[in-house]
């Protein structure tokens, strides 16, 4: 089955810097990768998905970049701001089933 | 347009007593799957359905089952309730599968066991 791999497991930044979060695959049959946000007191939100035929997508401050060689993507945040401290996953799909397998997630904390 | 409810959000059970949680899901999705979130273990799938039909299960005991009804409504039980089985339990829609379109979740039931 799908192993998904994510670092860090904690982040910190100060406000209007960049977080890059990462994470890794093992099956190469994976074409769909998206990335949630987790709040507390509430499910996962997805905020952000590539599918392996594009190298990068940007929606705003956020991106998330591709390396099918590699099998590994990555979530870009630029200008972070306060309300971005959350609990980041990145999630792929095993193989053709239809369903997601998620990595271990990223707390990440803006200060100020 | 109405996002994934799961009712209740909170149940407090105790040990051998069973429990059943319910999922309605975005109007139109008929997949619709469930994981079990703790700190130890992330987010962990159980099962998915698709049209009435388990079409995806996971690596949990069989005390944990689910359904869903022919207005794509999901329901899981789990009997025999252990002190491990304490978590988040989230309920995620999708049109027709994660692999294509990804999931919307719920706001999860919390379920302690005592």
């Amino acid at each position: 089955g799908e192993n998904v791999e994510q670092h860090p497991s904690t982040l910190s930044v100060q406000e209007g810097d960049s977080a890059v979060i990462k994470c890794t695959y093992s099956d190469s049959a994976s074409n769909y990768f998206p990335w949630y946000k987790q709040e507390l007191g509430k499910g996962p939100q997805l905020i952000i998905d590539i599918r392996s035929n594009v190298g990068e997508k940007k929606d705003q401050r956020i991106a998330v970049t591709l390396n099918k060689t590699a099998k590994h993507f990555s979530l870009h945040i630029t200008e972070t701001q306060p309300e971005d401290s959350a609990v980041y996953f990145c999630a792929a799909p095993t193989g053709t089933a239809s369903k997601l397998t998620f990595g271990t997630g990223t707390r990440l904390q803006v200060t100020l | 347009k109405a996002g994934v409810t799961q009712t209740p959000r909170y149940l407090i059970k105790t040990r051998g007593q069973q429990v059943t949680l319910s999922c309605s899901p975005i109007s139109g999705h008929r997949s619709v799957s469930w994981y079990q979130q703790t700190p130890g273990q992330g987010l962990q799938f159980l099962f998915e359905y698709f049209s009435e039909t388990q079409r995806n299960k996971g690596n949990f005991p069989g005390r944990f089952s689910g359904r869903q009804f022919s207005n794509s409504r999901s329901e899981m039980n789990v009997s025999t309730l252990e002190l491990g089985d304490s978590a988040l339990y989230l309920c995620a829609s999708s049109l027709s599968g994660a692999n294509n379109y990804g999931y919307t979740f719920g706001s999860g039931t919390r379920l302690t066991v005592v």
